[in-house]
């Protein structure tokens, strides 16, 4: 067990809808990662959070949006959903602010599936 | 931006024989740090091992090592006497931060490593 966590663990809906993915760190780590993995594909990096802020960018969609809320759980929305986002999100966390080698410690995902 | 690239998109090896994979990076900063995660089956991500760039010695965790060339920003991951529990996806990953608590952590596109008994 991370300490991460992640809900739903699975979740399926239709093209055009609008899901909430949630995430609680592990105790005690500010910064919150996101990331994007399609079937058999890398971890896209989506976007980064420390200690409610957004810091860091990546490749996120323009229909996807995330926020931290003050006590340190995360939440990605996506809208107008099409099959193409269908995956497995990932939410990581760790300690933040100058992590270094610390470990980012990845929750189990949730598998969205768009039909 | 940096980026992460792992050219072997799957390896396979004989069980108790060692293996390579091999990861490269791009970047123009002169501190990083380098991570080396697995992804069984399962799908959790876990992490093998780390380095921090300015460290010129090679990490080691029990039968796991890396081979860090920063000059080439090559970071290789050799397994040792592999077992058939290593069989796995294998990421490559690389963070680096900014300001104010900025971390970007990029992951490479992940090397299949199957263990034949």
């Amino acid at each position: 067990d991370s300490g991460v966590t992640q809900t739903p663990k699975h979740l399926i809906t239709a093209t055009g809808q609008r899901v909430t993915l949630r995430c609680s760190p592990r105790s005690g780590d500010l910064s919150v990662y996101w990331y994007q993995q399609s079937l058999d594909q890398g971890l896209q990096f989506l976007i980064q959070y420390y200690n409610g802020e957004e810091r860091a960018k990546g490749n996120i969609l323009e229909r996807f949006s995330a926020q931290q809320f003050p006590d340190l759980h995360s939440e990605l929305n996506l809208s107008s959903l099409e099959l193409g986002d269908s995956a497995l999100y990932f939410c990581a966390s760790s300690v933040g602010l100058v992590s270094g080698l610390a470990e980012a410690f990845f929750g189990q995902g949730t598998r969205l599936t768009v039909v | 931006a940096q980026t992460v690239t792992q050219s072997q998109p799957e390896m396979s090896v004989q069980e108790a024989e060692t293996v390579t994979l091999s990861c490269t990076y791009d970047t123009s900063e002169s501190d990083y740090y380098l991570f080396w995660y697995k992804q069984p089956p399962s799908r959790q991500m876990i992490l093998v091992i780390r380095q921090e760039a300015y460290k010129q010695q090679n990490a080691t965790e029990n039968r796991f090592s890396v081979n860090f060339q920063k000059a080439a920003k090559s970071f290789s991951l050799k397994i040792s006497d592999s077992q058939l529990g290593d069989a796995a996806m294998y990421f490559c990953a690389y963070r680096s931060e900014g300001q104010g608590g900025s971390e970007k952590l990029v992951f490479g596109k992940g090397t299949k490593l199957t263990v034949n008994p």
